[in-house]
């Protein structure tokens, strides 16, 4: 069963315009945690930004925040004025279990973002 | 300096060729990870290492074979393939007992296998 869903397989924005790239997660674990990573065409995986699941607060890094609303198990990233160096694809992933030991990641398919000057 | 790096960034070999790839992290991390990932697709997890041990292999072939010779370096070696295993194949490595213990990538192998 397919754990990560990203369900947008490719987005438009404007520049200096804040997009929304949706995630949903489905797990029975009340322990894991959630990432999002960027992926430009030169293929490095960039990690954005982590919110665990006791997390009371949504995080937020920079121009990125985390709109974490854990009822309906959504996991969005919210990018704040968008900057051309933003065109990439993005993928959410979660960790589950206690935030300890190895890192096992399962990957959305990803959202690949295109941003317009 | 680039936390966690990969040689080659490019190789193309023969199916009967053996070759390396090479990953070094500069972070103090205690865990590491080989990934493979198609195009348009995410990444796939193949192995992990925990401490130097290997804690994890995803049923990936013998043709593929990990080594990590300490803490800071992990090799993948390569024999045999196919031309069905070109990927990007991407080294990660993270901090495991930490709350949040997000994995640094390096920026990947491409591999073509003729």
């Amino acid at each position: 069963a397919q754990k990560i869903t990203q369900t947008q397989p490719g987005m438009f924005v404007q520049e200096k315009e804040a997009v929304t790239l949706d995630c949903t997660y489905d797990t029975s674990d009340p322990s894991y945690g959630l990432f999002w990573y960027k992926q430009p065409s030169s293929g490095e995986m960039i990690f954005l930004i982590y919110q665990g699941s006791y997390d009371q607060q949504n995080a937020t890094e920079g121009r990125y925040s985390l709109n974490f609303q854990k009822a309906r198990k959504s996991a969005n990233l919210v990018i704040s004025a968008s900057q051309l160096g933003d065109s990439a694809m993005y993928f959410c992933a979660m960790r589950e279990g206690y935030p300890g030991g190895y890192n096992k990641l399962i990957f959305g398919a990803g959202t690949r973002l295109a941003v317009h000057p | 300096d680039t936390e966690v790096t990969q040689t080659p960034k490019h190789l193309v070999m023969g199916m009967t060729n053996k070759k390396s790839l090479k990953c070094e992290q500069h972070l103090g991390h205690n865990a590491m990870y080989w990934y493979k990932q198609k195009a348009k697709k995410p990444p796939e997890l193949m192995f992990v290492y925990s401490y130097e041990k290997l804690s994890i292999n995803e049923s990936v072939p013998s043709r593929f074979s990990p080594e990590c010779p300490n803490s800071s370096l992990l090799n993948l070696h390569l024999h045999a393939l196919q031309p069905e295993d070109s990927a990007l194949y991407l080294c990660a490595s993270s901090q495991e007992f930490q709350d949040r213990n997000e994995q640094f990538f390096g920026p990947g192998t491409r591999l073509t296998v003729l």
